[in-house]
């Protein structure tokens, strides 16, 4: 079954304690991305990655970090969390064939709590 | 910046009855226009897009159309059912800037709840 895959699925943390959220992809697509969600607030991308090794910034990077060292895994990395990392995360991968293209499908979500 | 402007926040409507959602957008190189639907616990999914070489396109009960020298779009959905019930993000893809091309700019979200 074609999947986005992500894990934990909820994580209650502390102030300070590095945590990686995984996401994993079984669709062999070039583009992954992680956003957030908070209330009122909508969809916003944090990092993205066009393919294997390259990553770049979305709207809202501070206090987080991303890796793509293989094609089906795209890992969100908080070095220090902070309770305003507090909302629930996701993950989404696309073929990207061209610009603006391509549907992008999600993961189930990761909701995280910083105390 | 970029901005995606998305209206109402919350929508109510009865079962049957008809419900429209706008957006409106501010990248002028936006030329994909994508919608989601959230269902409760879920990721979002793809429901129905259009592209800025066409005015409107339609999917069953699921209608957008596009007005490219307005900058809006919306979405339009008939004869509602229960399980319509979900939040929407429409969105639009950027321009040519600072190395995001292609990437996606949502919508706030809107909130439609069907009541039988």
């Amino acid at each position: 079954e074609a999947q986005v895959t992500q894990n934990p699925r909820y994580l209650i943390t502390v102030t300070g304690k590095k945590l990686t959220v995984t996401c994993s992809q079984n669709m062999n697509h070039e583009y992954m991305s992680w956003y957030r969600q908070d209330p009122g607030l909508g969809l916003r991308q944090i990092y993205y990655s066009m393919n294997v090794e390259v990553t770049d910034k979305g709207d809202v990077p501070e206090g987080y970090k991303v890796s793509r060292k293989e094609k089906r895994n795209f890992p969100l990395i908080l070095e220090s969390p902070s309770p305003n990392q507090t909302s629930l995360y996701f993950c989404a991968s696309s073929f990207q064939r061209q610009v603006g293209d391509g549907e992008l499908f999600f993961g189930e979500g990761s909701r995280l709590t910083v105390l | 910046g970029e901005n995606v402007e998305q209206h109402p926040s919350t929508l109510s409507v009865q079962e049957g009855d008809s419900a429209v959602i706008k957006c409106t957008y501010s990248d002028s190189a936006s030329n994909y226009f994508p919608w989601y639907k959230q269902e409760l616990g879920k990721g979002p999914q793809l429901i129905i897009d259009i592209r800025s070489n066409v005015g409107e396109k339609k999917d069953q009960r699921i209608a957008v159309t596009l007005n490219k020298t307005a900058k809006h779009f919306s979405l339009h959905i008939t004869e509602t059912q229960p399980e319509d019930s979900a939040v929407y993000f429409c969105a639009a893809s950027r321009g040519n800037y600072g190395g995001s091309q292609g990437n996606l700019i949502f919508g706030k979200g809107t909130k439609l709840s069907v009541k039988p």
